[in-house]
Formats: C-alpha cells, structure tokens, sequence
C-alpha cells in the first residue's frame, strides 16, 4: 500500500519567490495536515485539512496558504519566500479530522533551500 | 511556536541496554503519540496513547499516557543498532476537530555496538 507521498522531495528557491508544494494522502484518507520542520527542532503545525475544508491553523503568516482538492491530495503554497522559511515541510494524513483513532502518518517531505 | 519538554535531549548507549525518555506539557492531553525520525525522512508513528494512565507496548517499546494527562514516558528494552535515530513526542489538545499536534523537543539516541 502506498504510503503518504509527496513532491517535489528537495527544491531550492531564491527570495521573494513563491513555492508550491504536493501531497497525496494514504488511500482512504480525507484528512491532510502541512507542518513545518526546522533543522534540529520538532514539526510545527500549519494546517489541517478535511474534506476540502481547512479544519486548523497554526501561528504561520498569511503567506503560507493551502487546499486539498476533491481526490483528498493537497498543495501547500508559500510566497514571498523568506530565509528563514527553509526547512523540512511534511505533509501528514489521517482517515479523520481528529479523535480516536486519529494517528497522524507523515510522507518523506519536500527539503526547502531558501537563498 | 509551542513544543513540549522532552528529554534527555540526547543519549549515547551501548547496544543491549534499555533506554528511557520523557515528556512534559503545561496543558492538558487527550492523546499521546511517540515518532521516531530517521535522517531525511518523516517521523514514522511508534506508539499511540489514548488514556490517562495506558501503558502500550510495541514490541521492545513501551510507552505510558501520564495519569496527570501531561505527560508521557517511552521505554526501549535491549537496545539494538537500528534503534538509533531522533525520536518525538506529539501530544494532542482536549477539544477541537484539529489533528493540530505540538511535538516535543526531540530526543537523539545513538546506540554503540
């Protein structure tokens, strides 16, 4: 079975540009969470996601954007790239929106450079 | 952002001994989770706790929901080589339809053959 997977698995950008990040959910899925991963530091939530409607949403600015589409796969979206956004992005899926049972299972993630 | 308190922050064994590692919140949990993340990969779920006071085993981990519900424990017996990695705990709020999880600090185990 195919686990959650996600693209691209490393890019680098320059500043003040925009990236677009991929995420398919485990089948079965309808829940798709975004956190943020600093070098040396544990995920940081961005967003949640279920049945296409956000559900959650972390302390991240308004640059950081997010939708899943009818299929459950989602794209995570960041503009005016800063330095300090460079990190390990992962997306995590769930069968639920939350409870029991409500494990979250993390894809690879995509590597973000920011220079 | 917010992350729990976990610690130690990092432990140096030999293979064959058992190993500890904790976790601390100021709120209140109504789940636990303990991850392991390998170099360059995501955290891959170890153990999910749903009750204050559970204690669940996974094979050579066992891991406690604390009867306070802040805090955790994870236990690992007769460590082995493949053990070694970074190794989180996740706890989830009372309430709310989020699967928002605050991640602990993070504990590095490297295991010496």
């Amino acid at each position: 079975d195919a686990g959650v997977t996600q693209s691209p698995t490393h890019l680098i950008k320059t500043r003040g540009q925009h990236v677009t990040l991929r995420c398919s959910p485990i089948s079965g899925h309808k829940s798709v969470s975004w956190y943020q991963q600093v070098l040396g530091q544990g995920p940081q939530f961005i967003f949640q996601y279920y049945e296409k409607e956000e559900r959650g949403r972390g302390n991240f600015p308004d640059r950081f954007s997010a939708r899943q589409f009818p299929n459950y796969s989602s794209e995570l979206n960041v503009n005016a790239l800063l330095l300090g956004d460079s990190a390990l992005y992962l997306c995590a899926s769930s069968l639920g929106a939350g409870g029991v049972p409500g494990e979250l299972f993390f894809g690879e993630g995509s590597r973000l450079t920011v220079l | 952002g917010q992350q729990l308190n976990q610690s130690p922050q990092s432990m140096f064994i030999q293979e064959g001994e058992d190993v500890s590692m904790n976790c601390t919140s100021s709120s209140i949990f109504n789940t636990w989770l303990w991850y392991k993340q390998d170099p360059g990969e995501g955290p891959v779920l170890l153990i999910a706790l749903y009750k204050a006071g559970e204690l669940t085993s996974n094979g050579r981990l066992t891991a406690q929901f604390g009867i306070t519900r802040k805090d955790s424990f994870l236990n690992i017996s007769a460590s082995i080589p493949s053990d070694v990695g970074i190794y989180f705990c996740a706890g989830r709020t009372v309430g709310g339809a989020t699967n928002k999880l605050i991640f602990g600090t993070g504990t590095l185990l490297a295991v010496q053959p």
